[in-house]
């Protein structure tokens, strides 16, 4: 499958726990996007990554979220400490360079359901 | 207001029907537009995109942006129950700048 693979597809975690989501982009791809989408909702920016490098981040990004892209491949968010309000669908998007001649490809999402 | 707004629906049309999908935007500096279609539980998948002013046709797609109203559309011509999915609006300063996505609208295409 040479798609943007996120994993896990699904997350049930208790309220205060901390999680962490894995995205690998498609291969060669150098920038790599996180957004969040709750119900009814477009997804939101949070964060993206050009290689190894946080480029930007969006407000939405609390002190208790933490994305990292090792090397420029795979990436990593964290939430610490999650609250209910975090429960949403966490999806990942990867592009080959920017610019409207790059479409940025979607991953399946990430569920996550705080109780 | 936000930035970008779209209905989110339901949408509920018959087979074969055309269907208009809209957005407005408050950013005058948008100037690339973009529509995805997301299957529930799937993610975005891009359908078309539109640099400025203008149209552009791909099947039985058609975007248009009429950047002085600040007002993008989507047509599905023949519209098929395969089409029943949300469409999701996106737009974005410049190639350097995260999209900026729309509520979606959720369709359903009834045979």
């Amino acid at each position: 499958d040479t798609g943007v693979s996120q994993d896990p597809r699904h997350k049930i975690t208790k309220r205060g726990q901390n999680v962490t989501f894995r995205c690998d982009p498609i291969s060669e791809h150098n920038r790599l996007y996180w957004y969040r989408q709750t119900l009814g909702q477009g997804p939101e920016f949070l964060t993206y990554f050009q290689n190894e490098a946080q480029l930007e981040k969006s407000r939405l990004l609390s002190d208790r979220f933490s994305a990292e892209r090792p090397k420029g491949s795979f990436s990593t968010l964290e939430i610490q400490r999650t609250e209910q309000g975090d429960s949403a669908m966490y999806l990942c998007a990867s592009s080959l360079g920017a610019g409207i001649n790059t479409e940025a490809f979607f991953g399946q999402g990430t569920r996550l359901t705080v109780v | 207001q936000k930035e970008v707004e779209q209905d989110p629906g339901p949408l509920s049309v018959p087979e074969g029907a055309i269907v208009s999908l809209n957005c407005t935007y408050s950013n005058s500096a948008f100037q690339y537009f973009m529509w995805y279609r997301q299957y529930s539980r799937k993610g975005p998948e891009l359908l078309m995109y539109t640099y400025s002013s203008g149209n552009k046709e791909d099947g039985r797609f058609t975007a248009q942006v009429d950047k002085s109203s600040k007002y993008i559309s989507l047509f599905i011509r023949d519209s098929q129950p395969s089409d029943s999915a949300t469409y999701l609006c996106a737009m974005m300063n410049s190639g350097n700048t995260p999209l900026v996505f729309g509520k979606g609208t959720r369709l359903s295409v009834i045979a």
